[in-house]
């Protein structure tokens, strides 16, 4: 069965650094998505793609913030200089469509700012 | 804006007792409405959605949840716990556009 992939499964860096969060989607899936979930908090739309750019996008995705999808396969989020908030479950998902399809979520990446 | 309200945080059953999880939407146009569930340590997998041709949809693990516009409510039952239900429920709504608002989340304990 297809399934949404996320690379890695945790992730620890430094504040002020850099980090790169990978997701491979559903291979004919048009629409992408991340979100996050600080722990004990419920799940929070980050950004959604689709042909090629942001579609929507919350508060929280701020100029720190970046996707991208650079080869057609893969998505990615991008965190310019994390912050201790940072730290959350972030989640990838992908659906054949917007509206009423269902998404299809990974696993998650836990990101953890020291 | 579209939202949904789970009402309470935490739900215990007994094993082979009736689950009910709660969930109210707001929403100025017909909603999409979706349950989630989301076991420790993993991703969160549908359960089942309505998208407005029956009232009452069935899911998987022998999860139902009945759309009801006049109590604006989707709530999600299952006749008899396992203990296998043990998870985190999430009620979402899709405002018709892309994204997912979802609900706060309703843990599930199931005791023996």
């Amino acid at each position: 069965e297809p399934e949404v992939t996320q690379t890695p499964s945790h992730q620890v860096t430094q504040m002020g650094q850099e980090v790169i969060l990978r997701c491979v989607p559903i291979s004919n899936h048009l629409y992408f998505y991340w979100y996050r979930q600080i722990l004990g908090q419920k799940v929070e739309f980050l950004v959604s793609f689709y042909n090629n750019e942001i579609s929507e996008k919350s508060e929280i995705f701020d100029d720190q913030f970046s996707v991208e999808r650079p080869d057609g396969s893969n998505f990615t989020l991008k965190i310019r200089s994390t912050k201790l908030e940072d730290s959350a479950m972030y989640f990838c998902a992908s659906s054949p469509r917007g509206g009423e399809a269902e998404a299809f979520f990974g696993q998650g990446t836990r990101l953890t700012v020291v | 804006a579209q939202s949904v309200t789970q009402l309470g945080s935490h739900v215990s059953v007994s094993e082979g007792a009736l689950v009910l999880l709660r969930c109210n939407y707001s929403s100025s146009v017909p909603p999409y409405l979706f349950w989630y569930v989301q076991y420790p340590n993993q991703g969160l997998q549908l359960l089942l959605k309505y998208t407005s041709a029956a009232t009452l949809v069935k899911g998987i693990n022998g999860f139902e949840a009945e759309f009801k516009k006049s109590e604006t409510s989707f709530h999600l039952t299952k006749p008899s716990a396992h203990m296998s239900d043990a998870a985190e429920y999430f009620c979402a709504v899709s405002p018709g556009f892309q994204k997912l608002v979802f609900g706060t989340g309703t843990r599930l304990l199931v005791s023996p």
